[in-house]
């Protein structure tokens, strides 16, 4: 079956613009989560959504922001990017029953912020 | 807070050597443990995980981990490494069960020699 998809893979971006990534989630999954990964600050939760509700947030600031659709697609956006926005975007998609349901991890979304 | 530290950052090995990756956590009560390896240019794929009972994990590729509560350590081991091996392993935790939230290790880098 199909794994999890970001689009797009690669993306430029300048400063004070704002940027949306897409993930779409395996089949039958409701629950989607998203990280940020940087060489100076590792990985790190930004967002988890189950059932088109956040069900909890990570520690960045409100420039970034999610939602989940009814089909269970998320997106992401960043708004007034900035230098540091500069990262690998990484979703996780699961069935949404907690530890016990093995998440799985799309192939990233690279965002340059130039 | 919960949190995760992996010592190594980089770690070289000789194909055929043995293996220990350390993870040391943080946390209160039992912890939810996860071993997840990148490899590059792709999104991460869980190992193991633990969550109770036999304090020896199975995991998948040949790779095991111990959780030791009195030392606070959930480290990673494989008998005898493959070059294919190479790649960035992250330990990670989840602070609570009913959530797919994910607090990450800093990583350690993989590298194998023939």
């Amino acid at each position: 079956k199909a794994g999890v998809t970001q689009t797009p893979r690669y993306l430029i971006k300048t400063r004070g613009q704002q940027v949306t990534l897409s993930c779409s989630p395996i089949s039958g999954h409701r629950s989607v989560s998203w990280y940020q990964q940087t060489p100076g600050q590792g990985l790190q939760f930004l967002f988890e959504y189950f059932s088109e509700t956040q069900r909890n947030k990570g520690n960045f600031p409100g420039r970034f922001s999610g939602r989940q659709f009814s089909n269970s697609r998320s997106e992401m956006n960043v708004s007034t990017l900035e230098l540091g926005d500069s990262a690998l975007y990484l979703c996780a998609s699961s069935r949404g029953g907690g530890v016990n349901t093995e998440a799985f991890f799309g192939q990233g979304t690279r965002l340059t912020v130039v | 807070a919960q949190s995760v530290t992996q010592p190594d950052i980089h770690i070289t090995v000789s194909e055929g050597a043995s293996l220990e990756l350390r993870c040391n956590y943080s946390y209160g009560a039992t912890p939810y443990l996860f071993w997840y390896v990148q490899s590059p240019g792709q999104g991460l794929q869980l190992l193991l995980k633990y969550f109770s009972g036999d304090t020896l994990v199975q995991g998948i590729k040949g790779f095991e981990a111990e959780f030791k509560r009195s030392q606070s350590s959930f480290n990673l081991r494989k008998p005898s490494v493959h070059w294919s091996d190479a790649a960035e392993y992250f330990c990670a935790v989840a602070p609570s069960y009913n959530t797919d939230k994910l607090i990450f290790g800093t990583g350690t880098r993989l590298q194998v020699f023939p």
